[in-house]
This record gives structure tokens, C-alpha cells and sequence, in this order.
């Protein structure tokens, strides 16, 4: 089965530079697009990366994203970090016949 | 603008079966999107999805609980809503309603209820 692993917790300070991987077990990550979802604590998830480098209207362009065929992983980039940006970060993608959702265990950004 | 609730008891007792009910308001179901989603979150872990139905009925389901979820759709009563048999306490979580933006390339989860806490216990 298709699955997705994540770093547990990243830690930056303000105004720097994070960025999250992604990695797929088998088979290519490039295969399917990649989401990217925040989640603050006590909220619903909320997108913001869709189809691996995508926006949605209202996510600063401080979030982006990409992949890396190579090490069959995507990553969420976040620039000039702010104290709102904590938050838990999902990575989403599609499983083995291209149908099924498959999460990311989640990354806890923690930004001090 | 659209807006997602979900509804229903917040405890089941084991073995029985959890009901939940997302309501779709600011316009209606059918026009504000094709398909929609459950997506659960036990405390202090990750996300797990449950499954989707288009509007015209079709319904897909994670493998691991294809045989006890079931999802349908109201479009009189502009809300589609989540049935989980047998339940256990591992069925303890947040159930979180969505809809899906599919007008891309693939699809994503552009639109969230605040969520439902739902408790199984005797």
C-alpha cells in the first residue's frame, strides 16, 4: 500500500526558511499530485498547496511546493516564517489505484 | 458564502452504528460542488479519509472501512451524511465533512466543517 511518511516536528525561527518533506513509499510520487493541508491546533485543516505547487486564493506566496522525483518526495516550503505559521502540516496524496486519499502522518512546525 | 456543519450524537455506544449529517449552506449542494468527503482525526494523530460521494450517487471508500461506511446524499435536504457499523472505541475521533475541488487537474479538499467530536464508549 501506497503510503506517505513525514518528519514528526520542525522547528525554525522567525523570519526563516522551513521546509517539509514528504516521502513516498513505493512507486513515484510524481505519479499523483500532492496536497498540502495546515492545522491549527483546535481548527479544521485547511489547504495550502494543491496539485504539488498550486495556491489557493488566500495562502501568501510565502507557501510553496514541489517535488523531487529523485527521492520520490514532496516538500512544502514556508519563507519568512511568522509565530501563526505554528502549526500541524499534512501532505496528501493518492494511493495505489488512484482513487483512494492517503494521508501524511503530519509535521508539527514549531516556529520560537 | 458555502459553508459545511456536521451534526449527530457525540456518543455511540459499542457495537452500534454512528449517524452523521453535514449540512451544506450559502447554496445549494448540488451547485456548490460535485463531490464530497469524510475525513476523520483521532486525538493527537493524523488524518484518515473515509470516503467521498459524487452527486449522482457514486461513492468510493477507504479500503479499511469500505465494509462498514457508508455515505449518501440529500440533495432535498441540502446535506449528505456519514453511517459507520460496529463500531469500537477505535472509532473514537474528530469526523470532519469536506468538499472536493475538482475542477483541476486532480482533486483536493478545498472546504471543511468545524468538525464533530464522536465518542465511543459504554
Amino acid at each position: 500500500n501506497f503510503m506517505l511518511t513525514q518528519p514528526h516536528s520542525v522547528s525554525e525561527s522567525p523570519g526563516k526558511t522551513v521546509t517539509i518533506s514528504c516521502t513516498g513509499n513505493s512507486g513515484s510520487i510524481a505519479r499523483n499530485y500532492v496536497q498540502w493541508y495546515q492545522q491549527r491546533p483546535g481548527s479544521a485543516p485547511t489547504a495550502v498547496i494543491y496539485e504539488n505547487d498550486r495556491r489557493p486564493s488566500g495562502v501568501p506566496d510565502r507557501f510553496s511546493g514541489s517535488i523531487d522525483s529523485s527521492s520520490n518526495s514532496a516538500s512544502l516550503t514556508i519563507s519568512g516564517l511568522k509565530t501563526e505559521d505554528a502549526a500541524d502540516y499534512y501532505c496528501q496524496s493518492f494511493g495505489d489505484n488512484d482513487d483512494d486519499v492517503v494521508f501524511g502522518g503530519g509535521t508539527k512546525l514549531s516556529v520560537l | 458564502q458555502v459553508q459545511l456543519q456536521e451534526s449527530g450524537p457525540g456518543l455511540v455506544k459499542p457495537s452500534q452504528t454512528l449517524s452523521l449529517t453535514c449540512t451544506v449552506s450559502g447554496d445549494s449542494i448540488r451547485s456548490a460542488g460535485d463531490y464530497w468527503s469524510w475525513i476523520r482525526q483521532p486525538a493527537g494523530k493524523g488524518l484518515e479519509w473515509i470516503g467521498r460521494t459524487y452527486i449522482a450517487g457514486i461513492t468510493d471508500y477507504n479500503p479499511s472501512l469500505k465494509s462498514r461506511a457508508s455515505i449518501s446524499i440529500d440533495m432535498s435536504k441540502n446535506h449528505f451524511s456519514l453511517t459507520l457499523t460496529s463500531v469500537t472505541a477505535a472509532d473514537t475521533a474528530i469526523y470532519y465533512c469536506a468538499r472536493i475541488d475538482s475542477t483541476g487537474w486532480s482533486y483536493y479538499f478545498d472546504l471543511w466543517g468545524q468538525g464533530i467530536l464522536v465518542t465511543v464508549s459504554s
